[in-house]
């Protein structure tokens, strides 16, 4: 139980295309969703938090108009990048809470993004 | 605010000797603690999460860790490490009710390589 998917698992995109990735929890209803964003090397950084059915919250420094997240329902999220660049290339990752006192996360396989 | 810092970046060790991966936290509030592995181009695998209880923790693969509450660390280890738990691994900590409720925060990631 508690799966997470990923789709696109990778993707290549033009420099100032939107790319869609969608986050979903395959067994069960995730009242929270997170968006990580991983480079080369590092640590996953935190980007937001979405809830279902309401706007998402982005961390500092993170651009909430370049990163559009939509939580539509209990268990999909997408996250949008608009007008990619060669910079937003990264390994983004998503996980999903199932609310209800869990203090655990569960994980998405990640999407690798390329933009060329 | 909370903050991880795992201590060492890189781990080298021999199939079958012991390994200890180190891993420190501050919060200013109770914290859920939990050491994730990564293999390459993967997302985030649970290994093991202290939430309250017993200060050892047993996961999954044979890992272990204890927490240490004067010390501020949860440090991982396994008795008898296998070329296949080469991988990177990160440690987190997310604190309870409150502004910080959920959202985890990352250490920096110890690549552990096991050497036949």
């Amino acid at each position: 139980g508690a799966v997470v998917s990923q789709h696109p698992s990778w993707v290549i995109c033009k420099s100032g295309t939107s790319v869609k990735i969608e986050c979903r929890s395959l067994d069960f209803q995730a009242t929270t969703m997170f968006w990580y964003r991983q480079f080369p090397k590092q640590s996953l950084m935190l980007m937001a938090t979405s809830n279902e059915g309401s706007k998402a919250t982005y961390e500092q420094g993170v651009e909430k108009d370049k990163f559009l997240i939509n939580h539509a329902s209990l268990t999909l999220s997408t996250l949008t990048v608009t007008s990619a660049h060669p910079e937003d290339s990264s390994f983004y990752i998503c996980s999903a809470n199932p609310g209800r006192g869990y203090n655990e996360q569960f994980f998405g396989p990640g999407t690798r993004l390329t933009v060329l | 605010a909370q903050s991880v810092t795992q201590l060492d970046s890189q781990v080298p060790v021999f199939e079958e000797a012991p390994v200890e991966l180190r891993c420190n936290y501050s919060s200013s509030v109770s914290v859920y603690l939990f050491w994730y592995v990564q293999y390459p181009n993967q997302g985030l695998q649970l290994l093991l999460k202290y939430l309250s209880g017993s200060t050892l923790v047993k996961g999954i693969n044979g890992f272990e860790a204890e927490f240490n509450k004067s010390q501020t660390s949860f440090h991982l280890r396994k008795p008898s490490v296998h070329i296949s738990d080469t991988a990177e691994y990160f440690c987190a900590v997310t604190g309870g009710v409150g502004t910080s409720y959920g959202k985890l925060t990352f250490g920096q990631g110890t690549i552990l390589t096991v050497h036949p």
